[in-house]
């Protein structure tokens, strides 16, 4: 079935260092790929998607590329800021064995951002 | 800006207790969502419909049960509350468009079965 896997549990940086989020995926279809990001309090929010293979997903200075012969969707930004503290979920969109689509989210990565 | 409201934002049940969480969702979406959260685990889907009268077993449905009245509303019941319940539970509103479509997501109930 479909998958995806978050190994980073927990990630510390101070500000301006650079971030790596590491996430892989399984699947035997053509899926949709997701960034979600949850900050304290709140729900899950989109932070980007990336529709086709091969094909760069960016915002707020956050990008992922969707490698489909490597199977990783990383997480990536140049330079991180305090208010970046947040869990990161990478998430598969693809359809389920009933023939629906479904979301599925790796386990999530909490980003901590010292001053 | 799309809109989903979850009612409690904070319950304690008794174990064998019956509760009944709610969601009313403003964005005129088709699709809405429930999904609990547990550290380790991500999000998990329990149940989802796709329309008013209509609903479907998600990937964990054991336990609960789901009612959607109307487009707006989705309750996620559990009739026979356990310890094992407890979590914090997410609603969500989608439009209908496949897997390319962004979720929207309230900001979560904090259950506790004692």
């Amino acid at each position: 079935g479909n998958s995806v896997t978050q190994m980073q549990g927990q990630v510390t940086l101070s500000e301006e260092e650079f971030l790596f989020i590491n996430c892989t995926y399984s699947t035997t279809g053509y899926p949709t790929l997701f960034w979600y990001v949850q900050y304290p309090g709140e729900g899950p929010q989109l932070l980007l998607k990336v529709t086709t293979a091969n094909n760069k997903g960016s915002s707020r200075g956050f990008e992922a590329t969707y490698d489909k012969g490597t199977t990783s969707f990383h997480l990536q930004k140049a330079s991180v800021q305090e208010s970046d503290s947040a869990v990161y979920y990478c998430v598969l969109g693809d359809l389920g064995s009933s023939g629906s689509w479904q979301l599925i989210f790796g386990s999530g990565t909490q980003l901590t951002v010292m001053p | 800006e799309a809109a989903v409201t979850q009612s409690p934002r904070n319950k304690v049940a008794v174990t064998g207790g019956k509760v009944t969480l709610s969601c009313n969702q403003t964005n005129n979406h088709n699709n809405m969502y429930w999904y609990r959260q547990d550290t380790g685990h991500g999000l998990r889907l329990i149940h989802y419909s796709y329309g008013a009268g209509s609903t479907e077993k998600g990937d964990i449905p054991d336990g609960y049960k789901a009612s959607r009245p109307s487009q707006e509303n989705f309750s996620l019941i559990l009739e026979l509350a356990t310890p094992s319940q407890t979590s914090v539970y997410f609603c969500a509103s989608g439009a209908p468009g496949g897997a390319n479509t962004e979720v929207f997501f309230g900001k979560g109930t904090r259950l506790t079965v004692v």
